[in-house]
């Protein structure tokens, strides 16, 4: 499964973009993009997913880069209830269907 | 929200004893996942199940055992707690393995003392 890279941690002012960058540069060709959220003692909450195209659903953005090898994304109102962990996990399909996270970027958002 | 529970959703117990934890889900979904979760090392998967009676092993499955009797309910036990098994377990479903989205449980916190 691809490793994927984020920083430890990021600010945002409330009411601006936040802009969350993920770098999976050994992602292969069937290999889906997720991200997750996570605030504090709660479980693990969907956000968005993506192959190649960008995504756009009513939480987020998700972009791609053509080469696949990073993505970012935006939220594009944060809100103070958007401060949360936030995962960028490379999922491959197939029978497991398990989700492999990392450390994650810690989302503070400030007012 | 997804229709998940976890029961209970806090324990304490001691070194040696038995603990079993209930995942309960009305959506029907045919996967079910236990992971758990550690301060440095995320989420990790422990087992998993694709059907009634049918499960496998996680990444860190040593010390745990399964149990699926019907759709709804996917049973997590450990034979005999141990410290190192103090942690935040998580229960998740999906309706299929490949590129479905995973919705996650509440969480239930465990200390073994």
């Amino acid at each position: 499964d691809a490793k994927t890279t984020q920083p430890t941690s990021m600010d945002c002012a409330e009411g601006r973009a936040a802009n969350l960058p993920c770098n999976h540069s050994t992602i292969s060709g069937n290999e889906y993009v997720y991200w997750y959220r996570q605030i504090h003692s709660q479980g693990p909450q969907y956000i968005i997913h993506g192959l190649k195209n960008n995504e756009t659903n009513e939480m987020a953005s998700l972009i791609i880069t053509e080469d696949r090898k990073s993505s970012t994304l935006i939220l594009p109102h944060a809100t103070l209830r958007d401060t949360a962990v936030y995962y960028c996990i490379v999922r491959v399909g197939g029978n497991t269907g398990k989700l492999i996270f990392g450390q994650g970027t810690t989302l503070q958002v400030k007012p | 929200d997804a229709g998940i529970t976890q029961s209970p959703r806090h324990k304490v117990t001691e070194t040696g004893t038995p603990v079993t934890l209930r995942c309960h889900q009305t959506e029907n979904h045919r996967y079910m996942y236990w992971y758990r979760q550690d301060p440095g090392h995320g989420l990790r998967l422990i087992h998993y199940s694709y059907g009634v009676k049918d499960t496998d092993k996680g990444e860190v499955s040593d010390g745990y055992s399964v149990s699926r009797s019907k759709t709804e309910d996917f049973l997590l036990t450990l034979e005999s707690a141990t410290s190192s098994q103090t942690s935040v377990y998580f229960c998740a479903i999906s309706v299929t393995a490949t590129t479905d989205t995973q919705y996650f449980g509440p969480g239930t916190r465990l200390t073994v003392l």
